[in-house]
């Protein structure tokens, strides 16, 4: 079975640091590229990070910038987010899902997020 | 950025009616458009992808269209398991990609 499973989320205060992780399973994990989603209370969904399936390139939202870092480990088939210097507008669930690009033999395909994790909460808060 | 811009925020629909959800790209993005359907208090699900391609497993009431900046989200026939709230997001550029605000989905 295809799944995403976060962890590491729970209750920081402000100017803290956390470590969120997501141990994918049931497909090639080094083919894809990986994203950190994120949804406030009773928000909409924000895209946060995306990163290559060999790690070689990053990217991120603006509000993120300098203080989330996205990284993996392909021999651990996991995806990780680096969150410091947390803020109170930072307070959200956040999801891992697998795309927007998969690299298959001689293609590369542009697939959307395709599965995503059930969430891991973040609360900011002194 | 390219902005997303999703109408209505909100709307109300009887079961059985024909309902359309639109989203406008502030520029042009080719067909690299998803829809995902979210329900209350789960995780988002992909609908369709690269404007009107449905994703494996969705019901054939569900159908995307559109390219360039305009594109729409129809269901041909509501059905009471369709309550929820729909997204679309542009993903022509690794480096930045964005959800609409969402429309808000509900039963008359």
């Amino acid at each position: 079975e295809v799944q995403l499973v976060e962890s590491g989320g729970g209750l920081v205060q402000p100017g803290g640091s956390l470590r969120l992780s997501c141990a994918a399973s049931g497909f090639t994990f080094s083919s894809y590229w990986m994203s950190w989603v994120r949804q406030a209370p009773g928000k909409g969904l924000e895209w946060v990070a995306n990163i290559k399936q060999d790690g070689s390139e990053k990217y991120y939202v603006d509000s993120v910038k300098g203080r989330f870092t996205i990284s993996r480990d392909n021999a651990k088939n996991s995806l990780y987010l680096q969150m410091n210097s947390l803020r109170a507008e930072d307070t959200a669930v956040y999801y891992c899902a697998r795309g927007p690009i998969v690299v298959v033999p001689a293609a590369i395909v542009w697939s959307a997020f395709d599965i995503w994790g059930q969430g891991t909460m973040v609360t900011v808060s002194s | 950025d390219i902005q997303m811009t999703q109408s209505p925020s909100s709307l109300s629909a009887s079961v059985g009616d024909r309902v359309t959800i639109t989203c406008r790209a502030s520029q042009g993005i080719s067909n690299y458009l998803a829809w995902y359907q979210q329900k209350p208090g789960k995780v988002p699900k992909l609908l369709i992808y690269a404007a009107s391609t449905l994703q494996s497993g969705v019901p054939s009431r569900f159908s995307g269209s559109g390219s360039g900046t305009d594109f729409t989200l129809t269901i041909s026939s509501l059905q009471p398991e369709d309550v929820a709230t729909y997204y679309c997001q542009k993903y022509n550029s690794a480096l930045s990609i964005t959800f609409g605000q969402g429309t808000r989905l509900e039963i008359k």
